[in-house]
């Protein structure tokens, strides 16, 4: 398997433009998580999937960000309009099954965005 | 909201030093996970520690439960190069879905 996979890895964007950021979990996982990255407050849970349904989305900063799982095999997270302290790496992550079964999350390997 | 706090935050030693991160929260988590992060990618799980005081060994490190499952320490010995990274503790609810992550330890091993 390819792990999960993230794209755009680098999005360099001007404030105020619209931004989506894509992901595919491992195949057979069925919870999809998204994680923001920063210096200052290190990693945060934005939003969580399970079998494409959300199921907390508490840590969505605000009204600017939203999330979609269409199907099992992609996900996307989109701002707008984005912001400069937007600026971060968006990870993704997958897990076959809830976590106190001692099941590990897979993440990607991030997408660093750089809002001007 | 249940908050963990590692420290130290930043650790730079020689190769061959011996070190202990530490992981603490005044909540109870239902299992433990420490991850390791290189610079461009995402964390990759080390460990994960459920039982009040289990301590485990994944070859030079050791990884320790408190007996509250309040907290948690990692301890390296003879560190190598090979080490540097940011390690992340991650704690569990008892919903068991959704991870809390600490704030890391940046290590640095020098040659």
């Amino acid at each position: 398997d390819a792990g999960v996979i993230q794209s755009p890895r680098h999005e360099v964007t001007e404030m105020g433009q619209e931004v989506t950021l894509r992901c595919k979990p491992i195949s057979g996982h069925d919870y999809l998580f998204w994680y923001r990255q920063t210096m200052m407050r290190g990693l945060e849970l934005l939003i969580y999937f399970n079998n494409n349904v959300p199921i907390d989305d508490s840590g969505m900063p605000e009204d600017r960000f939203s999330a979609k799982m269409p199907n099992a095999s992609f996900s996307t997270l989109k701002i707008q309009p984005s912001e400069p302290r937007d600026s971060a790496v968006y990870f993704c992550a997958s897990s076959l099954a809830p976590l106190s079964s001692y099941n590990e999350q897979f993440f990607g390997p991030g997408t660093r965005l750089t809002v001007l | 909201t249940q908050l963990l706090e590692q420290s130290p935050q930043f650790l730079s030693i020689q190769e061959g030093e011996n070190l202990t991160v530490y992981c603490n929260s005044s909540s109870v988590f239902s299992s433990l996970q420490w991850y390791r992060q290189e610079p461009g990618e995402g964390p990759v799980l080390l460990v994960t520690v459920v039982t009040g005081g289990e301590v485990k060994k994944l070859k030079r490190l050791t990884f320790q439960f408190g007996d509250a499952r309040k907290d948690s320490s990692l301890h390296i010995t003879a560190a190598q190069t090979g080490d540097t990274g940011l390690y992340l503790c991650a704690g569990a609810g008892d919903a068991g879905n959704m991870l809390t992550f600490g704030g890391g330890t940046r290590l640095m091993v020098k040659p």
